[in-house]
């Protein structure tokens, strides 16, 4: 298996524009986990889905972050309008009914 | 608001050396504490864990030390070799398993020669 796939590796974009990443999980794993890591904040839960279906979206800063998942090998977070803050390294994870979750390799979000 | 505070912050240790990064937690209710490796320019990889029925756990060089009733749980890494050197997150759920994990602030660990 390749593991959690992740794309865009690195983004570079401007104040106000949309971004999106995205995610497939490992197949047959029915848990999908969207995380932000930063210096200050350190490793922080956005959301995560259990069958495609939003279980906990409590970690999701603000209505400017969404995320969708419409089928079990893909999952998108989208940030519209993007600002500075914003920069982070994104990391999508997965898991087999809530055994060891495997992280991906992330996307560097750089926000000018 | 559920948290795990970890440290210290950043670690040198030489070669040989035991490595120890403490976490603590406030919530009750967590009932099972992982703790994840992370290399740069890689994502977190799970390195072991343990629940709060036993006070130790011990796989190879790394060992997990429970003190349910202080609420803290340390991790040990006997003889530690530069290829230990990354970044150590301990975490907590409350859910059994591996959902909604919080996660530390981590602890970069450098192995000297």
């Amino acid at each position: 298996d390749a593991g959690v796939i992740q794309s865009p590796r690195h983004e570079v974009t401007e104040m106000g524009q949309e971004v999106t990443l995205r995610c497939k999980p490992i197949s047959g794993h029915d848990y999908l986990f969207w995380y932000r890591q930063t210096m200050m904040r350190g490793l922080e839960l956005l959301i995560y889905f259990n069958n495609n279906v939003p279980i906990d979206d409590s970690g999701m800063p603000e209505d400017r972050f969404s995320a969708k998942m419409p089928n079990a090998s893909f999952s998108t977070l989208k940030i519209q309008p993007s600002e500075p803050r914003d920069s982070a390294v994104y990391f999508c994870a997965s898991s087999f009914s809530g055994n060891e979750q495997f992280f991906g390799p992330g996307t560097r979000l750089t926000v000018l | 608001q559920q948290q795990v505070k970890q440290s210290p912050q950043s670690l040198i240790v030489q070669k040989g050396g035991i490595s120890i990064i403490n976490c603590a937690y406030e919530n009750t209710a967590f009932d099972y504490f992982p703790w994840y490796q992370q290399f740069p320019g890689k994502g977190p990889a799970l390195l072991i864990a343990i629940r709060p029925d036993v006070s130790e756990k011990k796989e190879g060089r790394f060992t997990i030390s429970f003190n349910k009733s202080a609420k803290q749980f340390s991790l040990h890494i006997m003889d530690s070799q530069p290829g230990d050197s990354a970044t150590y997150f301990c975490a907590a759920s409350s859910l059994g398993g591996n959902e909604k994990l919080t996660f530390g602030t981590g602890t970069r660990l450098t192995i000297i020669p």
